[in-house]
């Protein structure tokens, strides 16, 4: 069975410095997605980044980036520059390419920002 | 982007009565759904996944009677919490997965507090 961990319960970050928050799964799958989804306080889930697993270049959303190593089955989110916005629950997911399509999420980091 | 509402945002019951959990896709149909549950301070628990015209398909360790979930249409999948008991307070999410972007990620709706006195 897949299985997503989470190793960081908790980091903090100084505004405008740069955090990275680590995702590591496991899986016997070749095709697959990945994603981090914020929850801020208000509970609303929102996506952060995705990665598929065949794609080799590392995603990017303007101050979200992911160091995605397959042969690892690591990853990672870097955050640059962050805001007091960024402040969150963070969890890592992961999805089959085919079939239910459920996702399989990590037990989430929260990340604090200090002024 | 696709969006999932969800209705009640929070509500508060009685030991031993139900309530329903409504979940719409507003600008597209899902034929499917999922409901979760959080605890405080927890990750999302998948409780199950919701077809449109059909059963729902429940995760192990999930009570089917006692999580009822009714997929009846296109654009609203409904989850009915029966005899609720303080131990069902929770938080519960439903997502959906918009037609032609199955192969990406699921949209989720704003969560419903429960609480059970």
């Amino acid at each position: 069975a897949q299985t997503v961990t989470q190793s960081q319960p908790e980091m903090s970050v100084q505004e405008a410095e740069t955090v990275t928050l680590s995702c590591t799964y496991d899986t016997s799958e070749s095709d697959y997605y990945l994603f981090w989804y914020k929850q801020p306080p208000s509970r609303q889930m929102i996506l952060v980044i995705r990665q598929e697993a065949y794609k080799q270049q590392n995603a990017t959303e303007n101050r979200f980036s992911v160091n995605f190593q397959k042969a690892a089955k690591s990853f990672s989110l870097k955050i640059s520059d962050s805001q007091l916005g960024d402040a969150a629950m963070y969890f890592c997911a992961y999805r089959h390419q085919s079939g239910t399509y459920k996702y399989i999420f990590g037990t989430g980091t929260r990340l604090k920002v200090l002024a | 982007g696709a969006v999932v509402s969800q209705h009640p945002s929070r509500v508060i019951c009685k030991s031993g009565t139900s309530v329903k959990i409504e979940c719409r896709s507003l600008d597209f149909q899902a034929t499917t759904m999922f409901w979760y549950r959080q605890f405080p301070k927890q990750s999302l628990m998948l409780m199950a996944t919701s077809n449109e015209g059909s059963k729902a398909t429940y995760e192990q360790g999930v009570e089917k009677d006692k999580f009822l979930i009714n997929h009846a249409s296109l654009t609203l999948s409904t989850l009915t919490v029966t005899s609720a008991h303080p131990e069902d307070s929770s938080f519960y999410i439903c997502s959906a997965y918009p037609p032609g972007l199955a192969g990406y990620e699921q949209y989720f709706g704003p969560g419903t507090r429960l609480t059970v006195t």
